[in-house]
């Protein structure tokens, strides 16, 4: 069982570059979230989607993008990479948005931006 | 806002002590809780959860959580910790309606010395 698939694992970014964190469940679960990880901080929401072709923003936002085109994949895209986005981040799934399904999580991307 | 919060950030312990991390949350409605285990170089896995019912909850590994409403609290437990719980730990809980979002409190890191 594949469950939550992130890639890369790893990525250095220089100020300014963009790039795609890519996400992929096989579980055929409804709603995925990206999470940033920081020390002391805990996880921080990014973006969700609900469903299909339905995005909405959470804790974090700024200088990202998230788009849903099908059930499967919810790519993070940074547009101009800043120091400040040097963070761990994880792609998370559940099979509905009900308040009882569980949330499954990737292995995380760990990105630096110098 | 709804907010998650853990007492302890960093906590030491020998094998066979027991534990209890504090986690207090602020919503005052029907609430689901989690807690969350991350070991070393590892994703987010669900140690056990809440919605309904008996409030001493029992989950993977030995670990329980009892959720006392009057006290806003979902503390975690286990009576005896091995040098394998070694972890950072975290509690959660849905964002109020189905949206499925989980608010993360700052996290426990778990050090257990052989």
């Amino acid at each position: 069982n594949a469950g939550v698939t992130q890639t890369p694992k790893f990525q250095v970014l220089k100020t300014g570059q963009s790039m795609t964190l890519q996400c992929a469940q096989d579980m055929n679960h409804e709603y995925m979230s990206w999470y940033r990880q920081d020390p002391g901080m805990g996880l921080r929401l990014i973006h969700y989607s609900v469903g299909a072709g339905i995005t909405d923003q959470g804790e974090v936002p700024n200088g990202y993008n998230v788009s849903r085109s099908t059930t499967e994949d919810f790519p993070l895209r940074l547009l101009s990479a800043a120091p400040s986005q040097t963070s761990v981040y994880f792609c998370a799934s559940s099979y509905s948005t009900s308040a009882h399904a569980e949330a499954f999580f990737g292995q995380g991307t760990r990105l630096t931006v110098v | 806002a709804q907010s998650v919060s853990q007492h302890n950030h960093h906590v030491i312990l020998s094998e066979a002590a027991s534990l209890e991390l504090g986690c207090n949350y602020s919503y005052g409605g029907t609430v689901n809780l989690f807690w969350y285990v991350q070991y070393p170089g590892q994703h987010l896995q669900l140690l056990l959860k809440y919605f309904s019912g008996d409030p001493l909850v029992k989950g993977i590994k030995g670990f329980e959580a009892e959720f006392i409403k009057s006290k806003f609290s979902f503390n975690l437990r286990k009576p005896s910790v091995q040098w394998s719980d070694t972890a950072e730990y975290f509690c959660a809980v849905n964002a109020p309606g189905n949206t499925g979002k989980l608010i993360f409190g700052q996290g426990t890191t778990l050090q257990v010395k052989p």
